[in-house]
């Protein structure tokens, strides 16, 4: 079955600067892509999602890359702010969606 | 909408017991999931339903099992309890017919003693 490494598992970056969580996936049936966002206590929230038919896609300061050669995606959040600290899930899916499997996570810090 | 309602929030079994966990969304979502959440290991999928009367196993099946007769609810059982089963347990749904985000619920502190 499908199995997706996340690195790093923690991160800390200065306010201000650039964060990047990559992953990598092993089947390469996978279709979709998708990346939540869970603070502290609460429940992982979509934040951004890419699929095989797309390279590269941009929602204001985040944004998220595909390379299916390499079985890589990446998440790029730019100009970090204290409220991006929380932990990061990527995942993929073979099916349409309904059979993700996830990463482990990564914890971002962002300091003041 | 009230999306993706988990209950209980919290609940305590003694080792052996059995329980259901209750999962309801009234978004008409097609496909509905649950996942456990541990420490450093991410969320892995427990089962998955793509439709009323359609379930399937996902990556840590055993000790649980699910059914799905509506649309809206996807329970979710616990056979006989046992302490490797304290977690946090998360039911998420998603539309389904490519449009694919999942919206979770907020979860259920299982605590197995």
């Amino acid at each position: 079955g499908e199995n997706v490494e996340q690195h790093p598992s923690t991160l800390s970056v200065q306010e201000g600067d650039s964060a990047v969580i990559k992953c990598t996936y092993s089947d390469s049936a996978s279709n979709y892509f998708p990346w939540y966002k869970q603070e502290l206590g609460k429940r992982p929230q979509l934040i951004i999602d890419i699929r095989s038919n797309v390279g590269e896609k941009k929602d204001q300061r985040i944004a998220v890359t595909l390379n299916k050669t390499a079985k890589h995606f990446s998440l790029h959040i730019t100009e970090t702010q204290p409220e991006d600290s929380a932990v990061y899930f990527c995942a993929a899916s073979t099916t349409g969606g309904f059979k993700t499997i996830f990463g482990a996570g990564t914890r971002l810090f962002v300091k003041a | 909408n009230a999306g993706v309602t988990q209950t209980p929030k919290f609940q305590v079994l003694k080792t052996g017991q059995s329980m259901t966990l209750q999962c309801a969304q009234d978004m008409n979502h097609e496909y509905m999931s649950w996942y456990r959440q541990d420490p450093g290991m991410g969320l892995r999928l427990i089962h998955y339903s793509v439709g009323a009367g359609i379930t399937d196993q996902g990556e840590v099946p055993n000790g649980y099992n699910v059914s799905r007769s509506t649309t809206e609810d996807f329970p979710l059982r616990l056979l006989s309890a046992a302490p490797s089963q304290t977690s946090v347990y998360f039911c998420a749904s998603s539309p389904g017919e490519r449009r694919y985000g999942y919206t979770f619920g907020s979860g259920t502190r299982l605590t197995v003693v």
